[in-house]
C-alpha cells in the first residue's frame, strides 16, 4: 500500500515551454500534496503544500505564478512549470499523505532538464 | 537554528556493524517522527515512523525517541552494503501538514 505515481519520471523541455508534471496517489486517498526540489547532493526543499480543493501554499521565495499547483481530486496534483528557464532544472518529487495516516509517501520523482 | 539537524556525514562503518543515526529537533511540541532513506538520484522512502517515547524495531531497524531530549536516532543492525545511502529525519510538529526535514546523514557500509 501507499504507492505514489509520478509522470514524466524524465523530461526535456526548451526554455520559455511549459511542463506539466503529474503526482497520483494509487491506493490511498491524499488530502495532502508536497511539492519538493532537489539538486544534486543537495537537500529536499519544499516548494508547496496543496490540499486537495483549495489553493495551495507555497514556501517563501517560491514563485506561485511560474510553478503553477493544482489539487483537483483527493489522488491526483499537478505541478506546471510555466515559460522554463535553465535554473529550472531540477529533480522534482511529490509526496502525499494519507489522510488516515501521518506519514507522506514520496513518488519517484521527475527529473527536468530545460535546454 | 534549524529545525532538524543531522550530521551530514559521511558514516563509514564496515558490513555486519551497527550503523547510528542521529537527529535532534528544536520544536518541543514535535509529534510524529520518521526515517526515509535515498538512494542517490532517487526519492526518499519511508523507512520508519516513531510517535511515543521509546524504542521502536522493525527487523534490523530500531528508532528510538527520546523527547525530553529532543533526540530521534536510527540504529541499522549488521549493515549490509545496499544499506548504503542518506538517511532523512523528518519532524511532524503541532501543524499537521508541516514537516521539516534534516539535511540527511549519508551512510557508507563497507564490505
Amino acid at each position: 500500500g501507499a504507492v505514489v505515481s509520478q509522470h514524466p519520471s524524465r523530461v526535456i523541455c526548451k526554455s520559455g515551454t511549459s511542463v506539466k508534471i503529474e503526482c497520483r496517489s494509487l491506493d490511498f486517498q491524499a488530502t495532502t500534496m508536497f511539492w519538493y526540489r532537489q539538486f544534486p547532493k543537495k537537500s529536499l526543499m519544499l516548494m508547496a503544500t496543496s490540499n486537495e480543493g483549495s489553493k495551495a501554499t507555497y514556501e517563501q521565495g517560491v514563485e506561485k505564478d511560474k510553478f503553477l499547483i493544482n489539487h483537483a481530486s483527493l489522488t491526483l496534483s499537478t505541478l506546471t512549470v510555466t515559460s522554463a528557464h535553465p535554473e529550472d532544472s531540477s529533480f522534482y518529487i511529490c509526496s502525499a499523505r494519507d489522510l488516515r495516516r501521518y506519514e507522506q509517501y514520496f513518488g519517484p520523482g521527475t527529473r527536468l532538464t530545460v535546454t | 537554528q534549524k529545525e532538524v539537524e543531522q550530521n551530514s556525514g559521511p558514516l563509514s562503518v564496515p558490513e555486519g556493524a551497527i550503523a547510528s543515526l542521529n537527529c535532534t529537533y528544536s520544536d518541543r511540541g514535535s509529534q510524529s517522527f520518521f526515517w526515509y532513506r535515498q538512494y542517490s538520484g532517487k526519492s526518499p522512502e519511508l523507512i520508519m515512523s516513531i510517535y511515543s517515547n521509546g524504542d521502536k524495531e522493525d527487523g534490523r531497524f530500531t528508532a528510538q525517541l527520546n523527547k525530553a531530549s529532543q533526540y530521534v536516532s536510527l540504529l541499522i543492525r549488521d549493515s549490509q552494503p545496499s544499506d548504503s545511502a542518506t538517511y532523512l529525519c523528518a519532524v511532524n510538529p503541532y501543524n499537521f501538514n508541516k514537516f521539516y526535514f534534516g539535511s540527511g546523514t549519508k551512510l557508507n557500509v563497507k564490505p
